[in-house]
């Protein structure tokens, strides 16, 4: 089976600097897809950024990059020039390379962005 | 705005009533997926429909709980004979591929 970990429950960061959040995964599979989704508080939750296991090319969304490390089995996101409505819950998530497969999630990182 | 729709938002039962939500997809999705999310945890799959078949069901979907998704467009979950530990965000999600696209979710209290 599938597993997601997100080892920081909580981090913090100024607004204007750069944070990273951290994920490893563990497959069997070759072929998947990984996921950043954002939650901020009493809202839904948005598609962030993903990137294809096959690609050997790191994702980039504006201010969102993920450095996707497949060897290590390690998905972080990174965050440049923080602002205040990037505070909210990131889940990592992951499916296989099935279309249609289900998300298996992390537990969530919660970011605060402080002033 | 044409994302995906949930309703009820919020919706309050008593133990031992049914329930059921309804979830509107992003019209050009065919693939739809329900998770339910407990305080401070991730999503957890439900079910997932492809057009109107329902291709998989989590072990989590006990025999209280169906869902349907009759012609391939909106869905609906039912939760029969509610009980405490059902209290949770239902949430529906809709996808045209990979990549999943999720609605506001039904936040349900059962008293």
């Amino acid at each position: 089976a599938q597993t997601v970990t997100q080892s920081q429950p909580e981090m913090s960061v100024q607004e204007a600097e750069t944070v990273t959040l951290s994920c490893t995964y563990d497959t069997s599979e070759s072929d998947y897809y990984l996921f950043w989704y954002k939650q901020p508080p009493s809202r839904q939750m948005i598609l962030v950024i993903r990137q294809e296991a096959y690609k050997q090319q790191n994702a980039t969304e504006n201010r969102f990059s993920v450095n996707f490390q497949k060897a290590a089995k390690s998905f972080s996101l990174k965050i440049s020039d923080s602002q205040l409505g990037d505070a909210a819950m990131y889940f990592c998530a992951y499916s296989t390379g099935t279309s249609g497969s289900r998300l298996t999630f992390g537990e969530g990182t919660q970011l605060t962005v402080n002033p | 705005d044409t994302g995906v729709s949930q309703n009820p938002r919020h919706k309050i039962t008593k133990r031992g009533q049914n329930v059921t939500f309804r979830c509107d997809p992003i019209s050009e999705h065919n693939r739809l997926y329900w998770y339910r999310q407990t305080l401070g945890q991730g999503p957890e799959f439900l079910t997932y429909f492809q057009n109107e078949a329902q291709l998989e069901k989590s072990r989590l979907l006990s025999d209280r709980f169906s869902a349907e998704r009759p012609k391939g467009s909106f869905s609906t979950l039912e939760i029969q004979r509610t009980e405490q530990g059902d209290s949770a965000m239902y949430l529906c999600a809709s996808s045209p591929g990979h990549g999943q696209y999720f609605g506001p979710g039904t936040r349900l209290t059962v008293t």
